[in-house]
């Protein structure tokens, strides 16, 4: 079984568009986590939800929107997109990131493509 | 701030002979956590090794160990007998503040 699952894994579409991206995990983390790979392969981290609870924002545009419906599960949408997201995007989830050792597993990540 | 530097942006290495790939970091935290990943080139980012900051052995997982030095600040990650199949990007990392702090990576390309 999949532990951390995202959907879909190619996304490719235009300028201007909305769009969504699923991710669920069966590890019974408590935490997940939303990263952006731009092209240089540099790992930004854009939120993190606790039990349902956001706890990282980092500074990301306000066009982007997660939404934690049950600790399960972790989405993200994303609204006009722009050239500048193209990206790949990564879910991970991870026990209590306040324990030292809370290593992140990643879904397999869904690269996005806008036009 | 805490920081992670991973100063080489790309290695060769021959198949066959071991490799260190450097990471320095910064924190101001007496108790953190130090994990290596590696992404290859299908793109999925898969968790290695982990060493904690009290922890008195250098961690090993099979033909990964970690060169923990705690005085100096790094915690390089060493992979022996170097294999085709390790021809990766390799991020080191670092709790803080319930997240992960991430170097920029090393491109490791293993020649035959």
């Amino acid at each position: 079984d999949t532990a951390v699952s995202q959907t879909p894994k190619y996304l490719v579409t235009q300028m201007g568009n909305d769009k969504s991206i699923k991710c669920e995990q069966n590890l019974g983390h408590d935490t997940m986590y939303w990263y952006k790979q731009d092209s240089k392969k540099f790992l930004k981290i854009m939120f993190s939800y606790n039990n349902k609870e956001l706890i990282i924002n980092e500074t990301v545009p306000n066009r982007f929107s997660p939404k934690s419906p049950d600790k399960a599960h972790l989405n993200l949408h994303i609204n006009s997109l722009e050239l500048g997201d193209s990206a790949v995007y990564f879910c991970a989830s991870s026990q209590d990131p306040g324990l030292a050792r809370a290593e992140q597993f990643f879904g397999p990540g869904t690269r996005l493509t806008v036009l | 701030a805490q920081k992670i530097t991973q100063t080489q942006p790309g290695m060769f290495v021959q198949e066959k002979e071991a490799v260190t790939l450097d990471c320095t970091y910064d924190t101001s935290d007496q108790s953190y956590g130090l994990f290596w990943y590696k992404q290859p080139s299908s793109g999925e980012m898969i968790f290695l090794i982990y060493q904690g900051s009290y922890d008195e052995q250098n961690a090993t997982e099979g033909r990964y160990s970690l060169n923990f030095q705690k005085a100096r600040k790094s915690a390089n990650l060493v992979i022996s007998a170097s294999q085709l199949g390790d021809s990766a990007m390799y991020f080191c990392a670092m709790n803080s503040n319930y997240q992960l702090i991430w170097g920029a990576g090393t491109k490791l390309i293993i020649k035959p």
